[in-house]
């Protein structure tokens, strides 16, 4: 089946550490996405990537970083430097020239 | 800077009242708008594209709309199981009249539906 698989689906992490998110999609498209979910909030755009080793931050990159070494994978790392990041964190992903985007099922970071 | 806004925050019907969900939205070479149904600690789950005023798309007991300026989300005799998050997204054009890739959300509007 085709999907977007977002690992793992908690996580846990001290303070101080860095942790990275896992999102994979074999739908083959080119764009792929990281969003941010806070309580009564929308999805607030982390970083966005249209092709291979190329991603652009969206509104709230401070704190985060990415990679986009495969077409498949887009990896999110949350750094040290993010202040409060416990959030819902989705991936999603959309075929170049068509507009909707497919979202995963989410990883739940908590800060300990 | 684009901008979408969903009313009401919340709304609870009874099974069968129908009613309306409205996104308006402030957002130059609008490329497309999206309705998505999200239930608690799931991803997304698009339900409608519109790309242009005057279009209309129905899914079930589901009516989306768009004006130039909002769209609509009509729920007609909805039942328990409709009960969930449901978030509008904008998608605009970049420069060069080129896909630009962003998605702008809305903060969303929870429904429930008590039988």
């Amino acid at each position: 089946d085709g999907g977007i698989t977002q690992s793992p689906k908690y996580l846990f992490r001290k303070e101080g550490q860095n942790v990275t998110l896992s999102c994979e999609q074999n739908l083959n498209h080119d764009a792929m996405y990281w969003y941010r979910q806070d309580p009564g909030q929308g999805l607030r755009l982390i970083y966005y990537s249209q092709i291979v080793n190329d991603f652009q931050k969206g509104d709230i990159a401070e704190g985060y970083s990415v990679s986009r070494e495969k077409k498949e994978s887009f990896p999110l790392t949350v750094t040290s430097a993010q202040k409060n990041p416990t959030a819902f964190y989705l991936c999603a992903s959309r075929l170049t020239g068509e507009a909707e985007a497919f979202f995963g099922q989410g990883t739940r970071l908590t800060v300990v | 800077e684009d901008q979408v806004t969903q009313s009401p925050e919340a709304l609870r019907l009874q099974e069968g009242e129908s009613s309306s969900l409205n996104c308006s939205y402030t957002v130059s070479g609008l490329r497309g708008l999206f309705w998505y149904r999200q239930d608690p600690g799931k991803g997304p789950e698009f339900l409608f594209t519109l790309y242009s005023a005057g279009e209309e798309k129905e899914k079930e007991r589901l009516k989306a709309t768009l004006t130039k300026k909002e769209s609509f989300l009509h729920i007609t005799a909805p039942k328990p199981e409709d009960s969930a998050t449901y978030l509008c997204a904008v998608h605009r054009l970049g420069a060069g009249g080129t896909s630009y890739g962003k998605l702008t959300f809305g903060q969303g509007t929870i429904l429930t539906v008590h039988p």
